[in-house]
């Protein structure tokens, strides 16, 4: 079946550093992968996706390329900021019997200091 | 912009009472989604929804759990007899198709404290 592998958290930076929360699929056919963050409070936003093999996605000076020979959509930022922190979860969607189900990662807390 | 809203944010009933967790998905969306996120556990699939009826569900969607659209709006997750184990964050999510390609949006989430 499908899964996804995150690294652990927390990870804790500080302000103006360099960020890397690695990601690791498995599935079969060619998913879609995502990255969703989680702000204290509020629910899951899409971050950026990516939905082909070297497809690099991007978004608030996140990126993330899909890297098949990996099997890998590692998630970086050249230079966090405080207002960062939060849960990051990387997910794929991929086929399910005929529909697209999501699977997530356990999620990688962002702790940022000023 | 549209968002996904769900009400109520925190919700705490006793073991074996029924719930009904309320979702308001965007509004041209036509896929439905629920899922659950126990404390410091991955996010995990309960079903999806279209027309009316279920398109998908995972093992833990058992009889227990049902949805329904009872009018336009709502979209509600209702669980007959909860269990201690039911205790999780419960997110509603919507998407205008069903595409791997296309992206779901989350509501807030209700939390749920079965005791």
């Amino acid at each position: 079946g499908n899964s996804v592998t995150q690294m652990e958290g927390p990870v804790t930076l500080s302000e103006e550093a360099f960020l890397t929360i690695n990601c690791t699929y498995t599935a079969t056919g060619y998913p879609s992968l995502f990255w969703y963050v989680q702000y204290p409070g509020e629910g899951l936003q899409l971050l950026l996706k990516a939905t082909k093999a070297d497809d690099k996605g991007s978004n608030k000076g996140f990126e993330a390329t899909y890297r098949k020979e990996t099997t890998s959509f590692h998630l970086e930022k050249g230079s966090v900021q405080v207002s960062d922190s939060a849960v990051y979860f990387c997910a794929l969607s991929g086929e399910s019997g005929g529909s697209y189900i999501p699977t997530f990662g356990r999620g990688t807390s962002l702790i940022v200091h000023p | 912009e549209p968002e996904v809203t769900q009400t109520p944010s925190h919700q705490v009933t006793q073991m074996g009472q029924e719930v009904i967790l309320r979702c308001v998905p965007i509004s041209n969306h036509l896929y439905f989604y629920w899922y659950r996120q126990i404390l410091g556990q991955k996010v995990e699939f309960l079903v999806s929804f279209y027309n009316n009826e279920i398109s998908e569900k995972s093992e833990i969607f058992d009889d227990q759990f049902s949805v329904e659209r009872p009018d336009g709006s709502n979209f509600t997750l209702k669980i007959r007899s909860t269990k201690l184990e039911d205790s999780a964050m419960y997110f509603c999510a919507s998407s205008a198709r069903p595409k791997n390609t296309d992206t779901q949006y989350f509501g807030p989430g209700t939390r749920l404290t079965v005791l």
